[in-house]
């Protein structure tokens, strides 16, 4: 089945530490996101991508980076983790027309920040 | 931006009673509103969607309300069982060709036998 993966699944890491988020997709969907999960706080969007030229801020872009390297691929950069941004992330993709609005989300990754 | 608010945070009910969660919008725009399932350690997924032109939408023991003069929209799950058991939320986005959704808060509903 065609599905959105992540890599890692879980992942500690230490303050200062530059660390990168992996979503690959077998869809062949156009459009990729980039969200964190707190509890209490839902999913808040970080970035999104709808083709592989276009990269466009979230409302909590801050301290985070991207990169499309492909239409399968969406990558998430913390370039100096803090422990703030420890987390649940999700990795979705979409593709208006064929699967209408909705979202399909990766497993998750969940970092933790010491 | 769009501001999605919901409530209740939590909801307990017992099986086979219903269960409403409630969310408000900010943004007139905003067109396209879906729910999303959360089941414990699982990802999101898609339950029911609703547009602008509609203001009900069923599937089975599912359906959403939406009132677009108040700018709010409304889960409703009848016949609740344990499988219900999870956090939904709510979201909203203008559509045509803008999927940026902005989701609300979260509801943790807890079915209890």
């Amino acid at each position: 089945d065609a599905d959105v993966t992540q890599t890692p699944r879980n992942r500690i890491t230490k303050t200062g530490k530059r660390i990168m988020l992996e979503c690959s997709q077998t869809k062949g969907h156009d459009r990729m996101y980039w969200y964190r999960q707190d509890p209490g706080l839902g999913l808040r969007l970080i970035y999104y991508s709808f083709d592989v030229k276009d990269i466009n801020k979230g409302e909590i872009s801050d301290g985070y980076s991207v990169s499309r390297q492909a239409q399968a691929k969406f990558s998430l950069s913390l370039e100096s983790a803090i422990p703030n941004q420890t987390a649940l992330y999700f990795c979705a993709t979409s593709d208006l027309g064929r699967s209408g609005d909705e979202q399909f989300f990766g497993p998750g990754t969940r970092l933790t920040v010491l | 931006g769009e501001n999605v608010e919901q409530h209740p945070s939590t909801l307990s009910v017992q099986e086979g009673d219903s269960a409403v969660i409630k969310c408000t919008y900010s943004d007139s725009a905003s067109n396209y509103f879906p729910w999303y399932k959360q089941e414990l350690g699982k990802r999101p997924q898609l339950i029911i969607d609703i547009r602008s032109n509609v203001g009900e939408k069923k599937d089975q023991r599912i359906a959403v309300t939406l009132n677009k003069t108040a700018k709010h929209f409304s889960l409703h799950i009848t016949e609740t069982q344990p499988e219900d058991s999870a956090v939904y939320f709510c979201a909203a986005s203008e559509t045509l060709g803008n999927e940026k959704l902005t989701f609300g808060t979260g509801t943790r509903l807890t079915i209890i036998p």
